[in-house]
């Protein structure tokens, strides 16, 4: 199984629309990050949390908010849902320690109508 | 300012040839870290090779090296004996210091290179 989950992997939905964006992780870390990618820009950071209590914004937070359930769950919503948020999103893990090397999901490509 | 730039949106190496994929960085911080991820068609990414700002070799992995030029700030990775299954989008990622409290951790991306193997 992998380390770290994402759902849904693909979501089509309408503008105005709240969605939620869930990850999972097995590997055990604290830290969780949340990144959208939009062609030629490569991939930016939107959210990070360090524990369940330590929830940060990212360079392009505005129009989402996160929760961190648990140690292991990292969601991200879109509370209304536009266009410009179409993007791939990836969230990731990241350990404590070593390198701080990032384990990332499989991605959700979210395409907003 | 960025600070990662990969200024070479896209590149073509023949199979079997061995290609350098351009990275610069700017930080004032003493300790970093440098990484590349490959990101396939299929979209996932995937860890290929870091380099510690305190090492002092250049790292490798496999065909993957990291020509790690501190001075100069880039850290360059170089791919040889190109394959086929090579033929994805190269991202270069920071990681700033550990005097930076709450950021320590975070990755800081490059716009990518997409590298296209022909045979």
């Amino acid at each position: 199984d992998a380390d770290v989950t994402q759902t849904p992997r693909n979501r089509i939905t309408k503008t105005g629309k709240r969605i939620m964006l869930e990850c999972s992780q097995t590997k055990g870390h604290d830290r969780m990050y949340w990144y959208r990618q939009d062609p030629g820009l490569g991939l930016r950071l939107i959210y990070y949390s360090f524990d369940v209590k330590d929830i940060n914004k990212g360079e392009i937070s505005d129009g989402y908010s996160v929760s961190r359930q648990a140690q292991a769950k990292f969601s991200l919503s879109l509370e209304s849902a536009i266009p410009n948020q179409t993007a791939l999103y990836f969230c990731a893990t990241s350990d404590r320690t070593g390198s701080y090397e990032q384990y990332f999901g499989p991605g959700t490509r979210l395409t907003v109508t | 300012a960025q600070k990662i730039t990969q200024t070479q949106p896209g590149m073509f190496v023949q199979e079997k040839e061995a290609v350098t994929l351009d990275c610069t960085y700017d930080t004032s911080d003493q300790s970093y870290g440098l990484f590349w991820y490959k990101q396939p068609s299929s979209g996932e990414m995937i860890f290929l090779i870091y380099q510690g700002s305190y090492d002092e070799q250049n790292a490798t992995e496999g065909r993957y090296s990291l020509n790690f030029q501190k001075a100069r700030k880039s850290a360059n990775l170089v791919i040889s004996a190109s394959q086929l299954g090579d033929s994805a989008m190269y991202f270069c990622a920071m990681r700033e210091g550990k005097n930076r409290g709450s950021t320590l951790g975070r990755l800081y991306f490059g716009r990518g290179t997409q590298l296209t193997v022909w045979p």
